[in-house]
């Protein structure tokens, strides 16, 4: 396994249209986190999966956003009606932990550049 | 809420020290992470510490924990080009779930 992978790397789409991407856990990894990054920001927590299971989610997260992770392993992330203001890099994590382990170091993927015109 | 703060600019000459600084607000965190982002790609982990702990070395990387103070430091010895990227410290949140981090430091080592 090579690591956390997201496709695609790069989007660009019109304003009102809707975009889904797609991120790859490490393998044996239960968790999986979605952050979003703007220009000259540090990544910001949208919402993290134990399993299928959607635990957390950031006032961040509009309902135009939707996340999931059908079978535990891979999660998509749909925006609707993408908006100028969702432009960003969207990074997506993994860890394993059980919620009682505190070293569930995050590693992150290349990222997701969405430009929405 | 938690807040983590960080210099947003560090210019230092190939093979000096770089010191790159972080205060956080949040004293229910256990542990501190450094990550690093080199332009386009995505977040690789460089370290962390445990907040029971006031030192770690890792090689050419020393960090540096004032638990008293809140305040991290991230020292890189015999500093390379291919160290320039943008530095993140980074809590995690008792619940060991979200990280919060800075806005990063940009470091930039001149040959």
């Amino acid at each position: 396994d090579t690591g956390v992978s997201q496709d695609p790397r790069h989007k660009i789409t019109k304003r009102g249209q809707n975009v889904t991407f797609r991120c790859d856990p490490i393998s044996e990894h239960n968790r999986l986190y979605w952050y979003r990054q703007t220009l000259g920001q540090g990544p910001e927590f949208l919402t993290y999966f134990q399993n299928e299971a959607q635990l957390e989610k950031s006032r961040l997260l509009s309902d135009r956003f939707s996340a999931e992770r059908p079978k535990g392993s891979f999660s998509t992330l749909e925006i609707q009606r993408t908006e100028q203001g969702d432009s960003a890099m969207y990074l997506c994590a993994s860890s394993l932990g059980h919620g009682t382990n505190p070293q569930e170091t995050q590693y992150f993927g290349p990222g997701t550049r969405l430009l929405v015109l | 809420g938690e807040d983590v703060e960080q210099s947003l600019f560090l210019s230092v000459r190939e093979g000096d020290s770089s010191v790159i600084n972080c205060t956080y607000t949040d004293s229910s965190s256990t542990y501190l992470y450094w990550y690093k982002q080199e332009p386009g790609a995505g977040l690789q982990l460089l370290t962390y510490i445990f907040s029971n702990m006031d030192m770690k070395q890792d090689q050419r990387l020393t960090v540096l924990l004032n638990k008293k103070d809140k305040h991290l430091s991230l020292r890189i010895a015999d500093t390379q080009t291919g160290d320039s990227a943008i530095y993140f410290c980074a809590e995690i949140d008792s619940g060991y779930s979200t990280l919060t981090f800075g806005k990063g430091t940009m470091l930039l080592v001149s040959p």
